[in-house]
């Protein structure tokens, strides 16, 4: 199975600051890849699939680049909506995997 | 509107069985792959299971194989996990997704998910 690996599980941050978020595969999966959110008690949201591309309705201060094995996603100016947890998930092979979580919190 | 509820959550004891659903509204079910993945208490996210619009591809993740039974009835718009042998383990909010529309059976994001149902296993 491919593994996800986000490398930071807790990320201290301000209002307006700009957040990278960062996730590897262990093996090349081109551009399958997904970014959610995910506040507490509340199911995971879509922000960002292919990699790059925006889910409809997902503010423009979200943005998703990479592609292979290394692959980040940016949140341009923090605010106080963003404060969750952040998954990538890749979906190159069947048996898709989730990176652990990166949570967002208030610095 | 897309709507994913899910239902049959709830206490079982280990070795126990329980079967959960998944009412799907506001999009043509029969056309979307459609997943199970689960959150145990303060963790993260784990794919469990998936399967194809016609039900001809079916996937398990290696921790629930041979236990888990994924389903789904097009004509109820409804999809299913019969969960069998339950242990401690198992113990999570389980979630339905259905995947992306990728003009067909094909690999894609999860682009809509219930609310969950909580199952604890526990004696």
């Amino acid at each position: 199975d491919i593994q996800m690996t986000q490398s930071l599980s807790t990320l201290s941050a301000s209002v307006g600051d700009r957040v990278t978020i960062t996730c590897r595969a262990s093996q090349s999966i081109s551009s399958w890849l997904a970014w959610y959110q995910q506040k507490p008690g509340k199911a995971p949201k879509l922000l960002i699939y292919k990699a790059s591309s925006l889910e409809s309705g997902v503010p423009s201060r979200f943005s998703g680049s990479g592609s292979g094995t290394e692959f980040t996603l940016t949140i341009s100016s923090l605010q106080p909506d963003d404060f969750a947890t952040y998954y990538c998930q890749q979906y190159n092979s069947y048996s898709w995997t989730f990176g652990q979580g990166t949570k967002v919190e208030i610095k | 509107e897309v709507q994913l509820v899910e239902s049959g959550g709830g206490l079982v004891k280990p070795g126990g069985s329980l079967r959960l659903s998944c009412a799907a509204s506001g999009f043509t079910f029969s056309s979307y792959s459609m997943n199970w993945v689960r959150q145990a208490p303060g963790k993260g996210l784990e794919w469990v299971s998936s399967i194809s619009s016609s039900s001809s591809y079916i996937y398990y993740a290696d921790s629930v194989k041979g236990r888990f039974t994924i389903s789904r009835d097009n004509a109820k718009n409804s999809l299913y996990l019969q969960m069998n042998s339950l242990r401690a383990e198992d113990t999570a909010v389980y979630y339905c997704a259905r995947v992306a529309y990728c003009g067909g059976d094909c690999l894609s994001q999860f682009d809509y998910w219930g609310q969950g149902t909580l199952v604890t296993v526990s004696s």
